[in-house]
């Protein structure tokens, strides 16, 4: 069975500060993890995505997130935000075992001035 | 490619009346997904197919909703009646065979739908 946790329905950050939203996963099999965005009156799109390999992976726009094992976490991360960056994430875990993808609750990220 | 596509964009209709949802997945992808999102109950999954055949529909809410997949590319999402609390934004997403290294889904811009 697979889960995902994102730890806070709404984070408020000022542009130009880093950007930090909380993933806890869990699965019985290797995990494939993934960071969705969704801007406002759009469907979601892929940001990055963990398959195997290099635990640090770079996406769009900047953002990265780190697959950490002993962790169960997939944090994602951006140095400055800008104002464009404001939207709802979310993070996802799939499997080579997996039928599907699991998706969490999302976090509404908002850039203050 | 021109990505996974859905019409209409929006649909107002009422209560009571028919809906059907469409869908064109990404040409070469074996997975289909149905979701609903909402306020309240944020991003659910509803149903998805593999090879046209539907694997798991667990999340159909009650027996109003349908769906089906005729071919590979084609799905429809029907509900009869519809009812005011189905009004939400409704996505279709496509990817190569779930389970596989590049499951990523593609999202659809979605269908906004309200019942009144």
């Amino acid at each position: 069975a697979q889960s995902v946790t994102q730890l806070g329905s709404h984070v408020s950050v000022s542009e130009g500060a880093l950007v930090l939203l909380r993933c806890n996963y869990s699965s019985s099999v290797p995990p494939y993890l993934f960071w969705y965005v969704q801007y406002p009156n759009q469907g979601l799109q892929l940001l990055l995505k963990y398959t195997t390999g290099a635990t640090l992976v770079k996406g769009i726009n900047g953002f990265e997130a780190e697959f950490k094992k002993s962790e169960t976490s997939f944090h994602l991360t951006k140095p400055s935000a800008h104002m464009s960056d404001a939207a709802e994430y979310f993070c996802a875990v799939g499997g080579s075992s997996a039928s599907k993808i699991i998706f969490g609750s999302g976090t509404r990220l908002s850039i203050r001035p | 490619d021109a990505g996974v596509i859905q019409s209409p964009r929006h649909e107002v209709t009422e209560m009571g009346q028919e809906v059907t949802l469409r869908c064109k997945p990404i040409s070469g992808h074996n997975s289909l997904f149905w979701y609903r999102q909402t306020m309240m109950r944020g991003l659910e999954l509803l149903i998805y197919f593999n090879n046209n055949v539907p694997i798991d529909d667990s999340g159909m809410p009650e027996d109003r909703f349908s769906a089906k997949m005729p071919n590979a590319s084609f799905s429809t999402l029907k509900i009869q009646p519809s009812e005011p609390r189905d009004s939400a934004v409704y996505f279709c997403a496509s990817s190569e065979l779930a389970g596989g290294p590049n499951n990523e889904q593609f999202f659809g811009p979605g269908t906004r739908l309200t019942v009144l």
